[in-house]
């Protein structure tokens, strides 16, 4: 089983420069999330989406847009990089439900804005 | 707004020793708790997860326990292995999609 797919696995931008993260999930969830990993902050909710055709703000949206394509698929799209999104980014997915009841993590994809 | 601590950041145990890791969480009003792995450079593994109702959750050498009154959970290791060796995270859930808390972790390295 797959579970929740990221790509790239890597990346490295310049400033101002835009791209957008890939996710996808086989395991039939409603909902997905996207996540950024920081040194000394956790995990921090970038934005979520609850369900097909949802989607909405976490705790730092600023600076990234998503897109909920269909109930496989969410992406995280950064319009203008910048080097405070130097980071590793995480999709997780979890069955239908108020939140986490089980998450399922991608592995992650690892961006530098320089 | 939830507050979520792991410690200690970082712990060094001799192979075959049992273990705790903490967890400690300031709003004891959670729906659930969740303990992950993660090895470095790659995603989180989920671990075990609890449910407010539950006092403990176990699978295969690892325990979980909850206790909401006290804002702790603990995830207990027997007989810990070099395998065992990465960063165990818990998240605290307080109800609503965006409400979970993770901690930021314990990083457990098992020397042979």
């Amino acid at each position: 089983n797959a579970g929740v797919t990221q790509t790239p696995k890597f990346q490295v931008l310049k400033t101002g420069q835009s791209m957008t993260l890939q996710c996808a999930q086989d395991m039939n969830h409603n909902s997905m999330y996207w996540y950024r990993q920081d040194p000394g902050m956790g995990l921090r909710l970038i934005y979520y989406s609850a369900s097909e055709g949802t989607t909405d703000k976490g705790e730092v949206p600023n600076g990234y847009n998503v897109s909920r394509l269909n109930k496989r698929e969410f992406s995280l799209r950064l319009e203008s990089a910048a080097p405070s999104q130097t980071s590793v980014y995480f999709c997780a997915s979890s069955p239908p439900g108020q939140g986490s009841l089980g998450y399922t993590f991608g592995s992650g994809t690892r961006l530098t804005v320089v | 707004k939830q507050e979520v601590t792991q410690i200690p950041a970082a712990l060094s145990v001799p192979e075959g020793e049992n273990l705790v890791l903490n967890c400690s969480f300031t709003d004891s009003a959670i729906y659930n708790l969740q303990w992950f792995r993660q090895d470095p450079g790659k995603g989180l593994t989920s671990l075990l997860l609890i449910q407010s109702s539950q006092r403990e959750q176990t699978s295969g050498r690892l325990n979980a326990s909850l206790d909401k009154s006290s804002g702790r959970s603990t995830l207990y290791i027997a007989a810990s292995q070099p395998g065992d060796s990465a960063t165990y995270l818990c998240a605290a859930h307080s109800g609503g999609y965006q409400k979970v808390t993770f901690g930021t972790g314990t990083k457990l390295q098992v020397i042979p």
